[in-house]
C-alpha cells in the first residue's frame, strides 16, 4: 500500500521567512496530492492541492511542486505570519482506491 | 460554510460503555463516507470506508466487531465503538468526497473521545 513520509517534523521560522515541507510517496499510482493544516483540536482544512498531471500550483502565498519522476511534492510558504502556525499535513489518494493515506505531519511555528 | 458534521463534539465515557458518533452530510447524499483516528500529537488514519447500504470497509488492524460502522442513509453514518477502553481515547474525524470529485475530501469537526 501507499506510505507518506514528511519532513521536518518541527519547523520553526522567523515572520517574514520561508517555510518548505517535503514529502515522498510510494505508490506510483498515486494522482492527487492535497495539503492540509489543522490546529489544535480542529479539523484538517485544505489549504492547496495538486493532481499527477501538474507539476507546480500557486495560491497566493502558498504553493506546492510535484515531481512525480522522483515520488515527492513540497509545500512552499512564503511571507509566513504567525497565524500561518499550525500541523501541516501532506496526502496522497489513488482514486481507484479512493484512500487517503497522510503523511506524519510537520510542527510549524511562525515566530513574529 | 460546513458541509459535514459530527455529534458530539466531545464524550468522555466509562471503561466498557459503548459510545455512537455520528457524521452527518448536510449538502448532499453521499453514498461514501469516510472515518478516520488520529491520537495525540499523531497523523490522521484511515479507519474504514462507509458504504451506503452495504458493510464498510475496514483497513488492516481495524477490529470491525470494535468499531461499528452503520451508513443506513445517504446522510449519515455512524461509528460505534464497542466497549470502550482508555486506548480508545481519540480524535475521530469523518469525511466525504465533494460533490462531483474523486479527489477533496470534506472533513467533520471530529469527535473528541475521552474513555476513563
Amino acid at each position: 500500500g501507499e506510505n507518506v513520509e514528511q519532513h521536518p517534523s518541527t519547523l520553526s521560522v522567523q515572520e517574514g521567512d520561508s517555510a518548505v515541507i517535503k514529502c515522498t510517496y510510494s505508490d506510483s499510482a498515486s494522482n492527487y496530492f492535497p495539503w492540509y493544516k489543522q490546529e489544535l483540536g480542529k479539523r484538517p482544512q485544505l489549504i492547496i492541492d495538486i493532481r499527477s498531471n501538474v507539476g507546480e500550483k500557486k495560491d497566493q502565498r502558498i504553493a506546492v511542486t510535484l515531481n512525480k519522476t522522483a515520488k515527492h511534492f513540497s509545500l512552499h510558504i512564503t511571507e509566513t505570519q504567525p497565524e500561518d502556525s499550525a500541523v501541516y499535513f501532506c496526502a496522497a489518494l489513488n482514486t481507484g482506491f479512493q484512500k487517503l493515506v497522510f503523511g506524519t505531519g510537520t510542527r510549524l511555528l511562525v515566530s513574529p | 460554510g460546513a458541509v459535514v458534521s459530527q455529534h458530539p463534539s466531545w464524550v468522555i465515557c466509562k471503561s466498557g460503555t459503548s459510545v455512537k458518533i455520528e457524521c452527518r452530510s448536510l449538502d448532499f447524499q453521499a453514498t461514501t463516507m469516510f472515518w478516520y483516528r488520529q491520537f495525540p500529537k499523531q497523523s490522521l488514519m484511515l479507519m474504514a470506508t462507509s458504504n451506503e447500504g452495504s458493510k464498510a470497509t475496514y483497513e488492516q488492524g481495524v477490529e470491525k466487531d470494535k468499531f461499528l460502522i452503520n451508513h443506513a442513509s445517504l446522510t449519515l453514518s455512524t461509528l460505534t465503538v464497542t466497549s470502550a477502553h482508555p486506548e480508545d481515547s481519540s480524535f475521530y474525524i469523518c469525511s466525504e468526497n465533494k460533490l462531483g470529485s474523486p479527489y477533496e475530501q470534506y472533513f467533520g469537526p471530529g469527535t473528541r473521545l475521552t474513555v476513563t
